[in-house]
């Protein structure tokens, strides 16, 4: 079965500072990859997704992910991070056989230190 | 831009009462889902629907629970006699034929509290 796992639970950053949030997951074939963000108090929006091509995908608000086979990693960066950045980032894999039903990963709280 | 939502926002109920979830799926999406998130822990899959049967749901998915797409528009997740730790945000989601996106929408999320 599929798992996603994000190593870090709490991530502390200054406001300007370079964002990276790690996600390595667990897939036999080629998996699609997406990430979320949570707002406090609100769902789930699409950040960016890899399916397949150009390894480096390229997400709303200034995110971009790295798709690394080799690792089996799908790495969320920012180089410039924004209080209104703050949220809850969850790392998912899509299934296939499965009507791609989402694996979430427990996420990564972001706190923006000003 | 085309929304998923749900109703309602906030629904508290008494253990072993029935409650019924409302989602209202962007409207030319084909399959459709329910999720659900225990405070604190990672979004967990419970249900798939796709031309009007369950395609595949989860072990959490037992008997209690139930879907239906009553009338081409509304989807819902129904919970026959709640149990305490069914207290959760409750995620409906909804996504397009496969035409190379698969992303799934997902609505703003029902809270439900069992007491």
């Amino acid at each position: 079965a599929q798992s996603v796992t994000q190593p870090d639970i709490h991530i502390t950053v200054s406001e300007g500072a370079s964002l990276e949030l790690r996600c390595n997951y667990s897939y036999g074939a080629t998996p699609y990859l997406f990430w979320y963000v949570q707002s406090p108090g609100q769902g789930l929006q699409l950040l960016l997704k890899y399916f397949s091509g150009d390894t480096l995908v390229q997400g709303i608000k200034g995110f971009e992910a790295e798709f690394k086979r080799s690792q089996s990693s799908f790495n969320l960066r920012k180089p410039s991070v924004h209080w209104s950045d703050a949220a809850e980032y969850f790392c998912a894999v899509g299934e296939r056989g499965s009507n791609y039903k989402l694996t979430f990963g427990k996420g990564t709280l972001l706190t923006v230190n000003p | 831009e085309p929304e998923v939502t749900q109703t309602p926002s906030h629904q508290v109920t008494q253990m072993g009462q029935e409650v019924i979830l409302r989602c209202v799926p962007i409207s030319n999406h084909l399959y459709f889902y329910w999720y659900r998130q225990i405070l604190g822990q990672k979004v967990e899959f419970l249900v798939s629907f796709y031309n009007n049967e369950i395609s595949e749901k989860s072990e959490i998915f037992d008997d209690q629970f139930s879907v239906e797409r009553p009338d081409g528009s509304n989807f819902t997740l129904k919970i026959r006699s709640t149990k305490l730790e069914d207290s959760a945000m409750y995620f409906c989601a909804s996504r397009e034929r496969d035409l190379g996106t698969y992303e799934q929408y997902f609505g703003p999320g029902t809270r439900l509290t069992v007491t």
